[in-house]
């Protein structure tokens, strides 16, 4: 089966800028996750889809960051404005149900450099 | 709030090692561990997944241990190999379904021919 999908892999902007990011799941997952991985650190969970409806953005900087996930398929993460502290790789995770039966598999992120 | 550790940061080992990875976590109500692979420029792929109930995973040459009452989990790797040369990231699972993942910062291996 195809794997998780994102775009654009790099991006280059400078700050101010906005920037927005595309994934597109495993067919058929219920579950989409969008992490956040500056480099040298662990993936830090952003925002947690079930179908279209958010679970869990507690950890989503809402004044910047904004993520949508129309249908219940594919999902969008946005960054408005883009700051220097914004490069980091953008990870999309999908499961076919959320918790330990419903392993995550991650797509191979967008890497964002902010200048 | 929960903080995953990983120790040590980097490990550079000959090829057929037996090895020991390290994960520490400091809130014990978690609901899952998790350990995940990198390769450099690549997502993450689940390696194993041990229940809260549960003490063991093995999957082939990897065995991960799971001691709740003292924070620790184990990742053990039999006769090293160069393909097994990566970052492994364990992750605590929380939330009502465990889905809420708290990460580690990663242990970078190297196993050297």
């Amino acid at each position: 089966e195809a794997g998780v999908a994102q775009s654009p892999r790099y991006k280059i902007i400078e700050k101010r800028q906005s920037v927005a990011f595309w994934c597109n799941p495993i067919s058929g997952h219920a579950t989409l996750y969008w992490y956040q991985q500056i480099l040298g650190q662990g993936p830090k969970l952003l925002i947690q889809f079930q179908n279209n409806g958010v679970v869990d953005d507690s950890q989503l900087p809402k004044d910047r960051f904004s993520a949508e996930r129309l249908k219940g398929v594919d999902s969008t993460l946005k960054i408005q404005p883009a700051k220097l502290e914004d490069s980091a790789v953008y990870l999309c995770a999908s499961s076919s149900t959320p918790g330990p039966g419903g392993t995550q598999y991650f797509g191979p992120g967008t890497r964002l450099l902010v200048l | 709030k929960q903080e995953v550790t990983q120790i040590p940061a980097a490990l550079s080992v000959p090829e057929g090692e037996n090895l020991v990875l390290n994960c520490s976590f400091t809130d014990s109500a978690i609901y899952n561990l998790q350990w995940f692979r990198q390769d450099p420029g690549k997502g993450l792929t689940s390696l194993l997944l041990i229940q809260s109930s549960q003490r063991e995973q093995t999957s082939g040459r990897l065995n991960a241990s799971l001691d709740k009452s003292s924070g620790r989990s184990t990742l053990y790797i039999a006769a090293s190999q160069p393909g097994d040369s990566a970052t492994y990231l364990c992750a605590a699972g929380r939330g009502t379904s465990g889905s809420r993942l708290t990460f580690g910062e990663g242990t970078q291996l190297t196993v050297n021919p």
